[in-house]
């Protein structure tokens, strides 16, 4: 049983670089899409952004260039990098597994909510 | 504003039938599969209906899926209040994912 975990910061300053990591358990990272979604209080989810484990990404045009998405297959982690953060970024942030051709995400890190506030 | 529009609510009584619909464009559904998320209160949203209509292991015959064109139809039979919850799509949009905008279910 495939399992994700999200770590990171509970609380970052406005204007730095928000930054979480994602463990995968019970499988290899390699294959698939590894996707982080985000969901501010009382709104839908967004989609950030993925990468696949060769290390080619894609993310959310939204975000412009604030996001990086990077890959350590040596510890079948992924992490996120969000930089220049303000409050709007509050959110609980997900890390998923993304099927490739289809886009459904399988599995579900249970979140990590992440507070920009001075 | 979401590309994928869902009724922000719906509700039904236990035991009865409600449908949800999410309608795109041929960017997105109309040419991409569609899949469906339950998010319970406080949880993470959960896989409940993946390329159009097929079932993750687990999920009961309960939930349904179907598309047509470029819109898609989550079905619910014999309600349970444990169904409560918000129900999300998701489909392809030219590379980029998208959710809908979601739709609340009450069971009354």
């Amino acid at each position: 049983q495939v399992q994700l975990q999200e770590s990171g910061p509970g609380l970052v300053k406005p204007s730095e670089t928000l930054s979480l990591t994602c463990t995968v358990s019970g499988g290899s990272i390699s294959s698939y899409y590894w996707s982080w979604i985000r969901q501010p209080p009382g709104k839908g989810p967004e989609w950030i952004g993925y990468i696949y484990y060769s290390g080619s990404t894609n993310h959310n045009p939204s975000l412009k260039s604030r996001v990086t998405i990077s890959v350590d297959t040596s510890k079948n982690q992924f992490s996120l990098k969000l930089s220049s953060v303000t409050a709007a970024d509050t959110a609980v942030y997900y890390c998923a597994r993304q099927v490739a051709v289809t886009g459904s995400l399988d599995y579900w890190g249970q979140g990590t909510l992440v507070t920009v506030s001075s | 504003q979401s590309v994928l529009t869902q009724p922000p609510s719906v509700s039904a009584a236990p035991g009865q039938k409600v449908t949800i619909s999410c309608s795109g464009s041929s960017s997105n559904i109309g040419n991409n599969y569609v899949s469906w998320y339950q998010q319970l209160p406080g949880t993470a949203p959960k896989l409940l209906i993946y390329d159009n209509n097929k079932r993750p292991s687990g999920i009961p015959d309960r939930f349904s899926g179907s598309k047509s064109g470029t819109s898609a139809t989550l079905g619910i039979t014999g309600l349970q209040t444990g169904d409560e919850a918000d129900y999300y799509c998701g489909t392809w949009d030219s590379s980029f994912w998208v959710f809908g905008g979601g739709t609340k279910l009450t069971v009354l």
